[in-house]
């Protein structure tokens, strides 16, 4: 079965930095594409970042290029999204989703972790 | 990147069909064979419905089914049941390895 338990979630200041990470098991993680997809309070879904199954490709949404970055790290399974300069907009649960594979789609979601920028 | 376009909510009464509408462009839906939508419970993750348009993943009821013309996609839910009412998202895979959502649907059950 899989399962991907993301951490790192805390309060933040605005201009501040924080990593999450996401734990995964269940599959063969060093096959798989990855993303993070964010959601603010009572908001909608909003992809974030990809990448690869070896970590050579990345590639981020416009709100977030620049300032995030998403590495892995196959030999610990786990996925990490580097976020730096946040403000309050980046405010929002943040999951980690396996990609489907060769289908484009997100198969498998974490349950999320709560980011909250604020001063 | 801008956000794919859908109803802010849609009602039926139970064993009643609706439709979900989700509007792109020419650069999102319009050009890859690869929408899927989410269905979203109240403080629980999204879970995949519907992927590649129109194809259903094993385990999901066959009275989801996606489709779509030109820069619409579309989900109907037949036979609509109490445990539909949730939310959801349509994405599309867009250029240059990116994905685009849709600001989401609420679906109640009357």
């Amino acid at each position: 079965e899989v399962h991907l338990v993301e951490s790192g979630g805390v309060v933040v200041q605005p201009g501040g930095s924080l990593r999450l990470s996401c734990a995964a098991s269940g599959f063969t993680f060093d096959d798989q594409t990855m993303h993070w997809v964010r959601q603010a309070p009572g908001k909608g879904l909003e992809w974030v970042s990809l990448i690869g199954w070896d970590g050579g490709s990345t590639f981020y949404a416009d709100s977030v290029k620049g300032r995030f970055t998403v590495s892995r790290d196959n030999s610990k399974n786990s996925l990490y999204l580097q976020m730096n300069s946040l403000t309050t907009e980046d405010t929002g649960f943040y999951y980690c989703v396996k990609d489907g594979t060769g289908n484009f789609a997100l198969d498998y979601w974490g349950q999320g972790t709560l980011v909250t920028v604020s001063s | 990147q801008s956000a794919l376009t859908q109803p802010a909510s849609v009602s039926g009464s139970p064993g009643q069909t609706i439709t979900v509408s989700c509007t792109g462009t020419s650069s999102d839906i319009g050009s890859y064979d690869l929408v899927s939508w989410y269905q979203q419970h109240p403080g629980k993750a999204p879970k995949l419905m519907i992927y590649e348009d129109i194809r259903r993943p094993s385990g999901v009821s066959n009275r989801f089914s996606g489709s779509k013309s030109g820069t619409t996609a579309s989900l109907t839910i037949s036979g609509l049941q109490a445990e539909d009412e949730a939310d959801y998202y349509c994405c599309s895979y867009a250029r240059s390895r990116t994905y685009v959502f849709g600001a989401g649907t609420k679906v109640t059950v009357l």
